[in-house]
């Protein structure tokens, strides 16, 4: 069992949609938990960062996290084909030389 | 603003051959780190440095050295190129460790042993 677990997609959506995009861990010592946005060609970006369990929103994004399922994900309001990227999950339980991503979901928005 | 800085963006190696992908950071970020992303795999960290003079070795560092003589510049050397190294890596930095710091990433590196 791979230590974070992530749907590779793809994922399409129309435009305005709600997004959902997840990621499951097995290491209950994570207590770091990050979302990237990776436009094609380019390097991961951080969108969202949360420590611990709880909700965070930042305008149409909104990132949760349950410890105790072990699960978290990214909601995206209002979807826009600029959000149309690569999103990739990433934990630790330490420092960022821990950090461990997932595979990344490749999202594609339809105007 | 530039950030992190990777050359060169693309390269390809034969077999056996070696070569210097550079990074330079103008953040006057302690940490840096050299990534590889292979499809379907996720982001491995091959090394990383968390200041001038002092290097470590990351999850798949086999095939590949680094130095740290200055503050900016963390080179990623491959020595005898094969196959299996051919990806994408991504140098990157943080001003400290932990979640609450910030990764920066490069534009990436896309390289091919053939």
């Amino acid at each position: 069992q791979k230590e974070v677990e992530q749907d590779p997609g793809p994922l399409s959506v129309p435009e305005g949609a709600i997004v959902s995009l997840n990621c499951t861990y097995s290491n209950s010592a994570f207590q770091y938990f990050m979302w990237y946005r990776q436009y094609s060609r380019k390097g991961p970006e951080l969108l969202m960062y949360t420590y611990s369990s709880g909700n965070k929103e930042d305008g149409r994004f909104t990132a949760q996290v349950d410890k105790s399922s072990k699960y978290i994900s990214l909601f995206i309001r209002d979807s826009q084909p600029s959000d149309s990227a690569t999103y990739l999950c990433a934990m630790s339980d330490g420092g960022n030389e821990k950090l461990t991503f997932g595979t990344g979901t490749r999202l594609t928005i339809i105007p | 603003n530039a950030g992190v800085t990777q050359t060169p963006k693309f390269r390809i190696l034969k077999i056996g051959q070696s070569m210097t992908l550079q990074c330079t950071q103008d953040m006057n970020h302690n940490y840096m780190y050299w990534y590889r992303q292979d499809p379907g795999m996720g982001l491995k960290l091959i090394y990383y440095s968390v200041g001038a003079g002092i290097t470590d070795k990351g999850e798949v560092p086999n095939g590949y050295n680094v130095s740290r003589s200055t503050t900016e510049d963390f080179p990623l050397r491959l020595e005898l190129a094969a196959p299996s190294q051919t990806s994408v890596y991504f140098c990157a930095s943080s001003y400290g460790t932990g979640g609450r710091n910030t990764i920066y990433f490069g534009e990436g590196s896309w390289l091919t042993v053939v």
